[in-house]
C-alpha cells in the first residue's frame, strides 16, 4: 500500500549513459514533482506536473526530461549523465487544491 | 534562498516537548508556513502548515506569532523516532524551497 513509490532505489552508472527513474503514486493526486538532494543535503525542486501538464521547470539542464504518461506517473529521464548528477532524487505528489506534498523514498544515483 | 532562519541543531529528552523555532520575518501575506522533516535516508515527510492561526494535528502543533514573522513547531512528547532534520518553509504555492533545517536529536 505504498503511497509514492520510486524505482530503482539505487542506480549506479557510468558517465555518458542515459537512465530513467520511475515514480508512481496511488493517492489520486493531480500534481507530481521531482526534487534533487545533493551531497550537501540541499533539496531543490526540479519539475512539477499537474494532470500531465508541466507547471514548474526550474533551471535544470535539458539533459533532464520528465515524462508523465498519466497523472499517476512521473518519470525522469536523464541523458548523457555527468558526475555532478550524482544525488538522491525524490518524487512527490500533492492532492488537488492542497499544497502539502508526499514524498517517495528516493533514488540514489551514482555516476562513476 | 530559503528565506527562513532556523537553528542548526537542537536536542531534547525523550518524552519532553520539542520546540523548534523558525524566523520568517519577510513573509508575504499570501505565504503559508510549512513544516517538513526528513529522517535519515528517507524522503521528507509533511508535518503541518498554517497561514496565521495556530494549528494542531496528530503529529504536532504550529504556533504562529500574530505578526507572522516567526513560528514554532511543537512536538508534544518527543520520541527517539522524532530524531530528524526539520524544515520550516514559506510558500504561496506548490513550490517548496528547502533550507538547511534544524537537526533535532532526541536523547533517551
Amino acid at each position: 500500500d505504498t503511497a509514492v513509490s520510486q524505482t530503482p532505489k539505487y542506480l549506479v552508472t557510468q558517465m555518458g549513459n542515459d537512465k530513467s527513474i520511475k515514480c508512481e503514486q496511488n493517492l489520486g493526486h493531480d500534481t507530481m514533482y521531482w526534487y534533487k538532494q545533493d551531497s550537501k543535503k540541499f533539496l531543490k525542486i526540479m519539475f512539477s506536473y499537474n494532470n500531465k501538464e508541466l507547471i514548474i521547470n526550474e533551471t535544470v539542464p535539458n539533459r533532464f526530461s520528465p515524462k508523465s504518461p498519466d497523472k499517476a506517473h512521473l518519470n525522469l529521464h536523464i541523458n548523457s549523465l555527468e558526475l555532478g548528477d550524482s544525488a538522491v532524487y525524490f518524487c512527490a505528489s500533492s492532492p488537488p487544491g492542497a499544497y502539502e506534498q508526499y514524498f517517495g523514498p528516493g533514488t540514489r544515483l551514482t555516476v562513476t | 534562498d530559503a528565506k527562513t532562519t532556523q537553528p542548526t541543531s537542537m536536542d531534547c529528552a525523550e518524552g519532553r516537548a520539542a520546540n523548534l523555532p523558525c524566523n520568517h520575518s519577510t513573509i508575504s501575506g499570501n505565504e503559508y508556513v510549512y513544516w517538513y522533516r526528513q529522517i535519515h535516508s528517507q524522503g521528507p515527510q509533511y508535518i503541518i502548515h498554517g497561514l496565521k492561526n495556530n494549528e494542531t494535528n496528530e503529529m504536532a502543533s504550529l504556533i504562529i506569532t500574530e505578526d507572522r514573522k516567526s513560528s514554532t513547531l511543537i512536538l508534544p512528547h518527543a520520541t527517539l523516532r522524532d530524531t530528524a532534520v526539520y524544515y520550516c518553509i514559506r510558500s504561496s504555492g506548490d513550490k517548496l524551497t528547502f533550507g538547511t533545517g534544524t537537526r533535532l536529536a532526541v536523547r533517551p
